[in-house]
C-alpha cells in the first residue's frame, strides 16, 4: 500500500517555467514533509520541508504549498533552470525516529 | 550541516563474495541508521533500521543473513552484503536520523553503486 502518491511521473518543461509536482497522502499522523532532489549516482538531498501548521513555505525558487484538509502538498519550482533536472521525491514522517515514506518520484526535465 | 560519509561510492564484486558498504555521520551523532535500496527509476526502498547498539529491524522481504547490518556506534553503521548474486546489484543509500530543535532530522549518503558479476 502506497502512503503517498507523487504525480506525474515525468515531467518536462522550458527553462524559466514552473514545474509542479504533487503528493497526496492519507495517514493523519504524518507531520513532517520533506522535498528530496537527486541527481543520478547520488544520494537524496533535501530541499525544503514542512510541518502542518502552515499552508505555504518558500526557500529561493522553491516553494512547498500545504492543503491539510486535502491532505495534498505540492512542489512549485519557479524560474527553473537546466541544472534543476534530477528526480523529485516527496517523503512524510510520522513523529518519532521513524523512517520517511517516500513518493515514487518525479524525474524533471527542464529544456533551454 | 549534518553530513554522512558512505563508502565505497561504487563496488563490483565477483559472485558469492562478500562486499561491506560504511556510513558514518560526520558531525552529528545518529540515533538510528536506515539503509535503503534503490533499482533505476524507482524509488527508494527501506531494507532495514539500525540503532546503535542494537539489532537491526529488517523490513518484510528482506532477508537478515544476506544483508548484515551493524551499527556499533552513534557515528559508524556497516552494511555487509553476504555470497553476493548478480541480483543483489542496485543502488544503495544510507540516511542518518538526528534529534533536532523541530524533531528529526534526515541526512543521507551519496549511495554506493554495487555491480556483481
Amino acid at each position: 500500500q502506497q502512503q503517498v502518491k507523487q504525480s506525474p511521473q515525468s515531467l518536462i518543461v522550458q527553462k524559466g517555467g514552473i514545474p509542479i509536482i504533487n503528493c497526496a497522502y492519507e495517514n493523519t499522523a504524518f507531520d513532517y514533509f520533506p522535498w528530496y532532489q537527486q541527481f543520478p549516482g547520488k544520494g537524496p538531498a533535501l530541499l525544503i520541508a514542512i510541518r502542518p501548521d502552515v499552508s505555504e513555505k518558500k526557500e529561493g525558487r522553491f516553494t512547498i504549498s500545504f492543503n491539510k484538509s486535502a491532505k495534498q502538498f505540492s512542489l512549485h519550482i519557479m524560474d527553473s533552470q537546466p541544472g534543476d533536472s534530477a528526480t523529485y521525491f516527496c517523503a512524510a514522517h510520522v513523529s518519532g525516529n521513524t523512517p520517511l515514506v517516500f513518493g515514487k518520484g518525479t524525474r524533471l526535465s527542464v529544456i533551454a | 550541516g549534518a553530513v554522512v560519509s558512505q563508502h565505497p561510492s561504487w563496488v563490483i564484486c565477483k559472485s558469492g563474495t562478500s562486499v561491506k558498504i560504511e556510513c558514518r555521520s560526520l558531525d552529528f551523532q545518529a540515533t538510528t541508521m536506515f539503509w535503503y535500496r534503490q533499482f533505476p527509476k524507482q524509488s527508494l526502498m527501506l531494507m532495514a533500521t539500525s540503532n546503535e547498539g542494537s539489532k537491526a529491524t529488517y523490513e518484510q522481504g528482506v532477508e537478515k543473513d544476506k544483508f548484515l547490518i551493524n551499527h556499533a556506534s552513534l557515528t559508524l553503521s556497516t552494511l555487509t552484503v553476504t555470497s553476493a548474486h548478480p541480483e543483489d546489484s542496485s543502488f544503495y543509500i544510507c540516511s542518518a536520523s538526528e534529534v533536532r530543535r523541530q524533531g528529526y532530522g534526515y541526512t543521507f549518503g551519496s549511495g554506493t553503486r554495487l555491480t556483481v558479476v
